[in-house]
């Protein structure tokens, strides 16, 4: 069973369009991430969810939104997509408690393409 | 906030040698540190971590130092192997805010 499972892992589209990606993790865990990898390898957070709550939002454009029905979800929607915008997606989970490392564990990674 | 920087973006070793990949970070409140690997075309994944009040610690032949006067973090790679080569990264987690470096891409020669 794939922990943190992310779809779709490849996304090809034009300029202007609105798109989703979806995640989920199936290891009970309370917090999850959306970071953007870009052409470099360089990994960035975009938000994080605890409980359905967001908690950490960085300097991101309001295009994106995330949003989260519950724990085990949390799905990234991207409107007006622009050139800027292609990277790949990873969806990340953690849960951290007492005596207990906080270990990211990471999705394969969705791959978005504007054309 | 938090910088982490690498020395090395590239190294290239030969299969059977040992591989360090170096990692410099910014904040020293940080109090947690771990090393991610990640093989083309998928995400990152957990290797090994380290708490601030540790300065070494092994794993099945990874290798951890952290020597914070300086603020630097290394992993060594043992009998490096062609399922090594991948990208390297370094996290920084002060209060459990994950910072990452640039990532370094380790090529093991045959």
């Amino acid at each position: 069973d794939t922990a943190v499972s992310q779809t779709p892992k490849y996304l090809v589209t034009q300029m202007g369009n609105d798109k989703s990606i979806k995640c989920e993790q199936n290891l009970g865990h309370d917090t999850m991430y959306w970071y953007k990898q870009d052409s470099k390898k360089f990994l960035k957070i975009m938000f994080s969810y605890n409980n359905k709550e967001l908690i950490i939002n960085e300097t991101v454009p309001n295009r994106f939104s995330p949003k989260s029905p519950d724990k085990a979800h949390l799905n990234l929607h991207i409107n007006s997509l622009e050139l800027g915008d292609s990277a790949v997606y990873f969806c990340a989970s953690s849960q951290a408690g007492e005596g207990r490392a906080n270990v990211l564990t990471f999705g394969a990674g969705s791959r978005l393409t504007v054309l | 906030g938090e910088s982490v920087g690498l020395h090395l973006p590239t190294l290239s070793v030969q299969e059977g040698d040992n591989s360090i990949i170096n990692c410099a970070y910014s904040n020293s409140a940080s109090d947690y540190f771990i090393w991610y690997k990640q093989e083309s075309g998928k995400g990152p994944q957990f290797i090994i971590d380290i708490r601030s009040n540790m300065d070494k610690r092994q794993g099945q032949r990874v290798t951890v130092l952290l020597n914070k006067t300086v603020k630097h973090l290394s992993l060594q790679i043992a009998a490096t192997q062609p399922g090594d080569s991948a990208v390297y990264f370094c996290a920084v987690v002060p209060r459990n805010k994950f910072y990452f470096g640039s990532g370094t891409k380790l090529n093991v020669k045959p």
